[in-house]
């Protein structure tokens, strides 16, 4: 069973603060990872990818991967009240194909009090 | 402006009865997933299409039926055969490059 792996949570952070959010996957052949972020009643919204081991950083994210020990998380610097929302880990293993068919984590609910 | 468009936002079905949700892209992308997202938890794969008449059976696809007659269209049929189909459904393509995006969903509830 390809299984994706995240703390639901909550994880509570003040404003300012830095969010660690975790996620790790069973399937060694998975080559794409990504970060979703979904308020309540939307629909996801992608926030980062990264395929290489290392960090890859855009804004106040940056993705961390290791293919290694089969762990990816997403750190968010300078939390604000707007970073409250379910952080989903997404992975892809279609071996470079159907990158749309992904394999979801439950979810980690963020929430950065003021 | 282009997008994801999923219709009807809200959706009731009453026990027994097929019900079809509709996704339409303007994007121009060749492959459309339908994903199920229950109350606190990730989104699980239905059915998926790469090509035109052409579709595969993601992880739960029991209890539903989908076509792919035109590239734009990617509809999903929630048979009777469903049991428990309360959820919200998302709709989603991706770019051929890397990841997928998704519609605004529709949310089924079964009374």
């Amino acid at each position: 069973q390809k299984e994706v792996e995240q703390n639901s949570g909550p994880l509570s952070v003040p404003e300012g603060a830095i969010a660690s959010l975790n996620c790790t996957y069973s399937d060694r052949g998975s080559q794409s990872f990504f970060w979703y972020r979904q308020y309540s009643g939307k629909s996801p919204e992608l926030i980062m990818f990264i395929y290489s081991n290392g960090d890859k950083e855009d804004g106040r994210f940056t993705a961390q991967l290791n293919k290694a020990s089969q762990y990816v998380s997403l750190l968010i610097r300078d939390s604000q009240p707007s970073d409250s929302a379910t952080y989903l880990c997404a992975v892809n293993n279609a071996g470079g194909t159907s990158y749309g068919k992904l394999t979801f984590g439950q979810g980690t609910i963020l929430t950065v009090h003021p | 402006d282009g997008g994801i468009t999923q219709s009807p936002k809200y959706l009731f079905r009453k026990e027994g009865q097929n019900v079809t949700l509709s996704c339409e892209q303007n994007l121009n992308h060749d492959a459309m997933y339908w994903y199920r997202q229950d109350p606190g938890q990730g989104l699980r794969l239905i059915y998926y299409s790469q090509i035109v008449n052409d579709f595969q059976k993601g992880d739960i696809a029991e209890g539903y039926s989908v076509s792919r007659e035109k590239k734009e269209s990617f509809p999903l049929t929630v048979t009777s055969a469903q049991k428990n189909p309360t959820a919200f459904y998302l709709c989603a393509t991706e770019t051929g490059v890397a990841e997928a995006f998704f519609g605004q969903g529709t949310r089924l509830t079964v009374v």
